[in-house]
């Protein structure tokens, strides 16, 4: 049973193209992100959505859109993708319980090239 | 904004060897977490800590929460090789729906 799953796990596509990750949590937790691993390993948030409502949105442009259409999903529509999104995209998801939080869990993550 | 300096970036020991590495911070934490991540996959957690001072061990890793609440430690006792990978302390404030920052990761390589 994946706890948090994410697809597809590549992704390879031109520059100037539109694409999609998906992005499940079994967890039952009501809290989901979106985080950037770049090619030194540095992992950044990008947006983190609590039960369905935008709580966080870092300095992301424009083309990168998170929709989530329940508090089990949360997926990411990037526009006009440019070379410099290539990258890994993870999945995480957590619950909130008010002042401790609980840590996050991270799906296996998408690895995007954009060439 | 925040950031999290972690060191060594990098270590290479001997199996059986203990390892140390430790995490820093411009601002304040609640919660600090240690994290791994195994080539092609998520990280995943190995420890939370709650509580300036804490010290807790999951098998052979024990970290603390730096009284000073900017800092965190791991250690690694007698490693072997399946500990290589890449290890992330990660820091949240409480309160709210506060994002959790990532540290810059060592990465760890175990000699047989």
């Amino acid at each position: 049973d994946t706890a948090v799953s994410q697809t597809p796990k590549y992704l390879v596509t031109q520059m100037g193209n539109d694409k999609s990750i998906k992005c499940e949590q079994n967890l039952g937790h009501d809290t989901m992100y979106w985080y950037k691993q770049d090619s030194k390993k540095f992992l950044k948030i990008m947006f983190s959505y609590n039960n369905k409502e935008l709580i966080i949105n870092e300095t992301v442009p424009n083309r990168f859109s998170p929709k989530s259409p329940d508090k089990a999903h949360l997926n990411l529509h990037i526009n006009s993708l440019e070379l410099g999104d290539s990258a890994v995209y993870f999945c995480a998801s957590s619950q909130d319980l008010g002042v401790k939080g609980s840590p996050l869990h991270f799906g296996n993550g998408t690895r995007l090239t954009v060439t | 904004g925040q950031q999290l300096n972690q060191s060594p970036q990098s270590m290479f020991i001997q199996e059986g060897e203990d390892v140390s590495m430790n995490c820093t911070s411009s601002s304040i934490f609640n919660t600090w977490l240690w994290y791994k991540q195994d080539p092609g996959e998520g990280p995943v957690l190995l420890i939370a800590l709650y509580k300036a001072g804490e010290l807790t061990s999951n098998g052979r890793l024990t970290a603390q929460f730096g009284i000073t609440r900017k800092d965190s430690f791991l250690n690694i006792s007698a490693s072997i090789p399946s500990d290589v990978g890449i290890y992330f302390c990660a820091g949240r404030i409480s309160g709210g729906y506060q994002k959790v920052t990532f540290g810059t990761g060592t990465k760890l390589q175990v000699i047989p």
